[in-house]
């Protein structure tokens, strides 16, 4: 089993869509928790930290089980500019472990 | 401007060169990484550094070298023995206890 695993998409959704994303994790020591999102042919840039309380920045929510070691992401109201992949990382100190990504496309 | 740094950009080396990737970060970040990542694929961790002096093989460390002489600096070395060292190479850093880890630009490189 991998340590960090994703929903492999491809989401297609149209504009103004919610869609959401899964990560689960099998490290149950994990301490931190992030979403990160990669355009193509670029480097993954820092969306959100995740919170065990939840949190919630504009049209994204982030959302974290510890009793189900999983993560998730939501966005509502979707636009064409979210069309990229979503990464999930977990931590343990310094040792970062990143899911495989979720490709998403918002389509008009 | 804060940040991390990478270069060049794109690299082309013939097969049994050794070839230096440079990752320089201003951020004062303890840590730095190296990962690898491979057309649709995740990111794979090669070597990562928590002080200066110190590193550690990561998941695919194997054909790679780097060192961590200076805090801002951590230069990974693809040898002749990796076998398939075309990829997408990416550097991080990472304050203790902050979030992130923050990524630089990425190089590109390409065994010919």
């Amino acid at each position: 089993r991998k340590e960090v695993e994703q929903d492999p998409g491809p989401f297609n959704v149209p504009e103004g869509a919610t869609v959401a994303f899964n990560c689960t994790y099998s490290n149950s020591a994990s301490q931190s928790f992030f979403w990160y999102r990669q355009d193509c042919r670029k480097e993954p840039k820092l969306l959100m930290s995740v919170y065990s309380s939840g949190n919630e920045d504009g049209r994204f929510t982030a959302q974290l089980n510890r009793a189900s070691q999983y993560i998730s992401l939501l966005i509502r109201d979707s636009k064409l500019s979210d069309s990229a992949t979503y990464l999930c990382v977990v931590t343990n100190n310094n040792d970062m472990r990143f899911g495989a990504g979720t490709r998403l496309t918002v389509k008009p | 401007d804060g940040g991390i740094t990478q270069s060049p950009k794109y690299l082309f080396r013939k097969e049994g060169q050794n070839v230096t990737l440079s990752c320089e970060q201003n951020l004062n970040h303890d840590a730095m990484y190296w990962y690898r990542q491979d057309p649709g694929q995740g990111l794979r961790l090669i070597y990562y550094s928590q002080i200066v002096n110190d590193f550690q093989k990561g998941d695919i460390a194997e054909g790679y070298s780097v060192s961590r002489e200076k805090k801002e600096s951590f230069p990974l070395t693809v040898t002749s023995a990796q076998k398939n060292p075309t990829a997408f190479y990416l550097c991080a850093s990472k304050a203790s206890g902050g979030p992130g880890p923050f990524f630089g630009p990425g190089t590109r490189l390409t065994v010919l």
